[in-house]
């Protein structure tokens, strides 16, 4: 389907292992965003890019980084998983200020 | 800083019938109030906002609604189906948190035949 493509689906992760979430978009929209999704709680912007070579943090950056490649990827790396990052992960296009369009997400197990 | 909860973690209605999505905020500089909607194992799906300055607004059989008197925003679903079964998130976006938007948990919507 058209829109936001994130991979992998599933991840298990050892604690201290790294790795990086990748998300792609078709809809040659600037806006890209990182949110992550725990149970009871509501999603958490993590880093976000306004735009091709600018990002920025968001609400619960700490143990993340981000690559804007390009216009359509946006990357997510974890340089050492803790159990704590264990989560739902999405990426987001954001058309507006309220409207995304979001990927199926990437659920993430830190053990 | 904003926060939005809405208030009930899981909502059954009998298909065929009207159902109602609450959710309170906190932050009465908010700009907007958004809905969206969580199908199992996918993303959330964008389904309407509304700006501070309105009190109402209509979709495709939904309506939303918003008091800032009390500070409460519902989401109404009519002839609810079997595919509006979801979670069924409110956020929130206020300049206070730099256009970023907050969110709440999520209400789960079950529908019975």
């Amino acid at each position: 389907n058209a829109g936001v493509t994130q991979t992998p689906k599933f991840q298990v992760l050892k604690t201290g292992q790294s790795m990086t979430l990748q998300c792609a978009q078709d809809m040659n929209h600037n806006s890209m965003y990182w949110y992550r999704q725990d149970p009871g709680m509501g999603l958490r912007l993590i880093y976000y890019s306004a735009s091709e070579g600018t990002t920025d943090k968001g609400e619960v950056p700490n143990g993340y980084n981000v690559s804007r490649l390009n216009k359509r990827e946006f990357s997510l790396r974890l340089e050492s998983a803790a159990p704590s990052q264990t989560s739902v992960y999405f990426c987001a296009v954001h058309l507006t200020w309220t409207e995304a369009f979001f990927g199926q997400g990437t659920r993430l197990t830190v053990v | 800083g904003e926060s939005v909860g809405l208030h009930l973690p899981t909502l059954s209605v009998q298909e065929g019938d009207n159902s109602i999505i609450n959710c309170a905020y906190s932050n009465s500089a908010s700009d907007y109030f958004i809905w969206y909607k969580q199908e199992s194992g996918k993303g959330p799906q964008f389904i309407i906002d509304i700006r501070s300055n309105m009190d109402k607004r209509q979709g495709q059989r939904v309506t939303v609604l918003l008091n800032k008197t009390v500070k409460h925003l519902s989401l109404q679903i009519a002839a609810t189906q079997p595919g509006d079964s979801a979670v069924y998130l409110c956020a929130a976006l206020t300049r206070d948190s730099n256009y970023q938007l907050i969110w709440g948990a999520g209400t789960k919507l079950i529908i019975k035949p």
